[in-house]
């Protein structure tokens, strides 16, 4: 299997704890990107990075969270002292960035609830 | 501000029949890419089809068209012959203007009656 995969798959954690989540993308893939989805809601950007470098991030994004993707391959996202909040589908997508038309591709996502 | 706009939360249709998802979208710039997604139950985000803002003539892909209206900023989606596995959320997103991100609406759940 050649797409983006997601770890763990589903998180349950305590109010509190920290939790950390990682994305394999596709592995020609430059562009990875975080995204948050609640229930009924579309996808909401949280960061993105082409190659190792962190380009943006969201305002959503708040200090709890942290992001990384040491030697631009897979990526990490960690959330520290979760908080009732921060329970979501967390999904990472990956691109390849060049001239023309660009498509993301996505995991399929870690569902995480902060009891 | 960038905005996408899915009115229709639910949606329905008859087996083989047609049905189409309406979106709207706000920018102010000139290039930029519109996208639907399929997200089925439980299961990854996948892509429909794509629209490139340069381009006047519609994408097609098999079952899936698009009516891309560039003055109105509108982006509806047209599945024909509709099919048991087309039942699932759909997202209108787009990339609207050199943000390397996409701004997705809140989705439209078809579903479909045998």
């Amino acid at each position: 299997d050649t797409g983006v995969s997601q770890n763990p798959r589903h998180k349950i954690t305590k109010r509190g704890q920290n939790v950390t989540f990682r994305c394999d993308p596709i592995s020609e893939h430059n562009r990875l990107y975080w995204y948050r989805q609640t229930l009924g809601q579309g996808p909401e950007f949280l960061t993105y990075f082409q190659n190792e470098a962190q380009l943006e991030k969201s305002r959503l994004l708040s200090d709890r969270f942290s992001a990384e993707r040491p030697k631009g391959s897979f990526s990490t996202l960690e959330i520290q002292r979760t908080e009732q909040g921060d329970s979501a589908m967390y999904l990472c997508a990956s691109s390849l960035a060049g001239v023309g038309v660009w498509e993301q591709f996505f995991g399929p996502g870690t569902r995480l609830t902060v009891l | 501000a960038q905005t996408v706009t899915q009115s229709q939360p639910e949606m329905s249709v008859q087996e083989a029949e047609t049905v189409t998802l309406s979106c709207t979208y706000d920018t102010s710039e000139s290039d930029y890419y519109l996208f639907w997604y399929k997200q089925p139950p439980s299961r990854q985000m996948i892509l429909v089809i794509r629209q490139e803002a340069y381009k006047q003539q519609n994408a097609t892909e098999n079952r899936f068209s698009v009516n891309f209206q560039k003055a109105a900023k509108s982006f509806s989606l047209k599945i024909s012959d509709s099919q048991l596995g087309d039942a699932a959320m759909y997202f209108c997103a787009g990339e609207l203007g050199a943000t390397n991100k996409l701004i997705f609406g809140t989705g439209t759940l078809l579903a479909v009656q045998p």
